[in-house]
């Protein structure tokens, strides 16, 4: 399994674009990677995934190096609501291809600051 | 936007009492997961199910536990004889192959 490391922790200024990295240096070609967050305890929440190329959505971007050994969670304009723990999640392969498990680890604790 | 739905939110059972969790996922999706998180550690896959059969499953997952799709919407999870360590948040989760979407879970305290 590709193991990914995150910063234990991070402060974020309110309105200021929070940018989260991970390396995941030992993914392998085919594998997708996966942002989630968890508010307080709450369900983890899907956020983004990409393989190659940058992605964006209506809540972040994600900006994957060309060699594909780290990638960089960009929330635009961080609100008091995007305190959290976000986990960068590098996809493994279940039994079917469709079938997927997504192993947390230690995620990266947000703190967003008016 | 479809969301997976658990019940109960929160339930406490006493030590060696069964317990049963459920979980609506989202219509159209064909796998179903759950995991769990006890208090201050990180989340642990338990068990994936599709086609009607557990695809796969960790070490948590022991005799204890069972997971069922008893009528094409539901999805439970069984604890037969809860211990102490059950004692944790248990989320739902689905996919229809792509991304998987969690639940709001439900927390199980044991005493």
């Amino acid at each position: 399994d590709a193991k990914t490391t995150q910063p234990t922790s991070m402060d974020c200024a309110e309105g200021r674009a929070a940018n989260l990295p991970c390396n995941h240096s030992t993914i392998s070609g085919n594998e997708y990677v996966y942002w989630y967050r968890q508010i307080h305890s709450q369900g983890p929440q899907y956020i983004i995934h990409g393989l190659k190329n940058n992605e964006t959505n209506e809540m972040a971007s994600l900006i994957i190096t060309e060699d594909r050994k780290s990638s960089t969670l960009i929330l635009p304009h961080a609100t008091l609501r995007d305190t959290a723990v976000y986990y960068c999640i590098v996809r493994v392969a279940g039994a079917t291809s469709n079938d997927y498990k997504l192993s947390f680890g230690a995620g990266t604790t947000v703190t967003v600051r008016a | 936007e479809p969301e997976v739905t658990q019940t109960p939110s929160h339930q406490v059972t006493q030590m060696g009492q069964e317990v049963i969790l459920r979980c609506v996922p989202i219509s159209n999706h064909l796998y179903f997961y759950w995991y769990r998180q006890i208090l201050g550690q990180k989340v642990e896959f338990l068990v994936s199910f599709y086609n009607n059969e557990i695809s796969e499953k960790s070490e948590i997952f022991d005799d204890q536990f069972s997971v069922e799709r008893p009528d094409g919407s539901n999805f439970t999870l069984k604890i037969r004889s809860t211990k102490l360590e059950d004692s944790a948040m248990y989320f739902c989760a689905s996919s229809s192959g792509n991304t998987i979407y969690f639940g709001e879970g439900s927390w199980l305290t044991v005493v």
